[in-house]
């Protein structure tokens, strides 16, 4: 069964930073590209941060570009989002999702998120 | 930045009604459109995948069509359990629309 578990949220001041996990089980995790969803209380989906499978590329959106850093360790399965320079409109639901196989595909699997809140 | 818009924001159906979304895209994306539900509380659950194609496990009530710029999601039979928000996204970038929540009348 595929399983993907965040972790790592919580209470962080403005201009703080915090990081992220995301640990897979279930599948082979280093065959898969991986993403960073979020969704601000009460607002809708927001694409966050990419990476491949093998972590050579990585991409962003505009409103975290320069800000978070993406990141996997395939020997432990795991999937990363540092977030530095955290703001007021960071506070969010952020959920990690598989890309299904290929470019241009879709999420077929998504965890149960984990709440950031920025607030001093 | 590829921009997806839905409509309607908001719908109030009565069971066994039919309802119709649409997602609009600022650009053509050929098939590379999705459509996700999220029930309150939950994570998205995919729907359809590519404009059109059914998903197994996901209730044949659900259909999805078009290509280009212009996708509809129908749900042919509402049911209380539809009661949800219902998300495009594309798969060139990344985006997703901004949602269209289904109450139960």
């Amino acid at each position: 069964e595929v399983q993907l578990v965040e972790s790592g949220g919580g209470l962080v001041q403005p201009e703080g930073s915090l990081r992220l996990s995301c640990a897979a089980s279930g599948f082979s995790f280093s065959t898969y590209a991986m993403h960073w969803v979020r969704q601000a209380p009460g607002k809708g989906l927001e694409y966050v941060s990419a990476i491949s499978s093998n972590g050579g590329n990585t991409y962003y959106a505009n409103s975290v570009r320069g800000r978070f850093t993406i990141s996997r360790d395939n020997s432990k399965n795991t999937l990363y989002l540092q977030m530095d320079s955290l703001r007021a409109e960071d506070m969010a639901v952020y959920y990690c999702a598989r890309q299904y196989y290929g470019s241009g595909t879709y999420y077929d699997y998504w965890g149960q998120g984990t709440l950031v809140t920025v607030s001093s | 930045e590829i921009v997806l818009t839905q409509s309607p924001d908001f719908q109030s159906v009565t069971p066994k009604e039919k309802v119709t979304i649409t997602c609009r895209a600022s650009q053509s994306i050929g098939s590379s459109l999705h459509w996700y539900q999220q029930k309150p509380d939950q994570s998205p659950k995919l729907l359809i995948k590519y404009a059109s194609q059914s998903l197994s496990g996901v209730p044949s009530r659900f259909s999805g069509s078009g290509s280009g710029t212009d996708f509809t999601l129908t749900i042919n039979g509402l049911e209380a359990e539809d009661a949800a928000t219902y998300y495009c996204h594309q798969s060139s970038t990344w985006t997703f629309g901004q949602g269209t929540k289904v109450e139960i009348k």
